[in-house]
């Protein structure tokens, strides 16, 4: 079976510019988290989805964020527009069980970096 | 909030054993996972406690005593494969999990 699919792996843009992170999770689960990890503040959860809908998006670091996920098998987090301080890697993981407390599976991840 | 606290940084030998603990508040969490990342990989599971007690799984084990609100995870015979970030993360009902900042283990020969 296919794990949770990110794209891109990485990306390079200029400050100011929208950034569009993508995911797939794994077929079945019903449940989505999109994190954000930096040595700094090591892993931190931003949204997390239940059966497509937003259930905790306390995290979401201000309004220049903003995820979506329109059906059970795609997600997309946007950042408009980006800052440097943006630079991290974001991972999405996704879980079969409701209520966000299952054992989660990570994507790749996308690095990113906002010059 | 709940606090997950680790220590930042272990180092080790091939061939030893290690134990990486973990703490947190005792009035949250139903259980405690356990998570391998390697440096530029993604975080792996690793184990997952929601009882008291030792749960063995090859050279891991994990424990768990929720009245204390501590865990560790033992790793035995290491190799050098075993250098990585691992991270504990509380599961509290109808949240998210919420994870520590990460303990590297640094295993030398």
């Amino acid at each position: 079976d296919a794990g949770v699919i990110q794209s891109p792996r990485h990306e390079v843009t200029e400050m100011g510019q929208e950034v569009t992170l993508r995911c797939k999770p794994i077929s079945g689960h019903n449940s989505l988290f999109w994190y954000r990890q930096t040595m700094m503040r090591g892993l931190e959860l931003l949204i997390y989805f239940n059966n497509n809908v937003p259930i905790d998006d306390s995290g979401m670091p201000e309004d220049r964020f903003s995820a979506k996920m329109p059906n059970a098998s795609f997600s997309t987090l946007k950042i408009q527009p980006s800052e440097p301080r943006d630079s991290a890697v974001y991972f999405c993981a996704s879980t079969k069980t409701s209520g966000g407390s299952g054992t989660q599976y990570f994507g790749p991840g996308t690095r990113l970096t906002v010059l | 909030g709940q606090n997950i606290d680790q220590p930042t940084e272990m180092t080790a030998t091939e061939g030893a054993i290690v134990q990486i603990n973990c703490t947190y508040q005792t009035s949250g969490f139903n259980g405690l996972f356990w998570y391998q990342q390697h440096a530029g990989e993604a975080p792996t599971f690793l184990s997952y406690n929601v009882l008291d007690g030792l749960e063995e799984k090859g050279r891991f084990s994990s424990f768990l005593s929720r009245s204390k609100g501590y865990s560790y995870l033992l790793l035995k015979e290491l190799q050098m494969k075993d250098s990585a970030s691992y991270l504990c993360a509380g599961n509290q009902a109808g949240t998210a999990l919420i994870f520590g900042k990460g303990t590297t283990l640094s295993v030398s020969s």
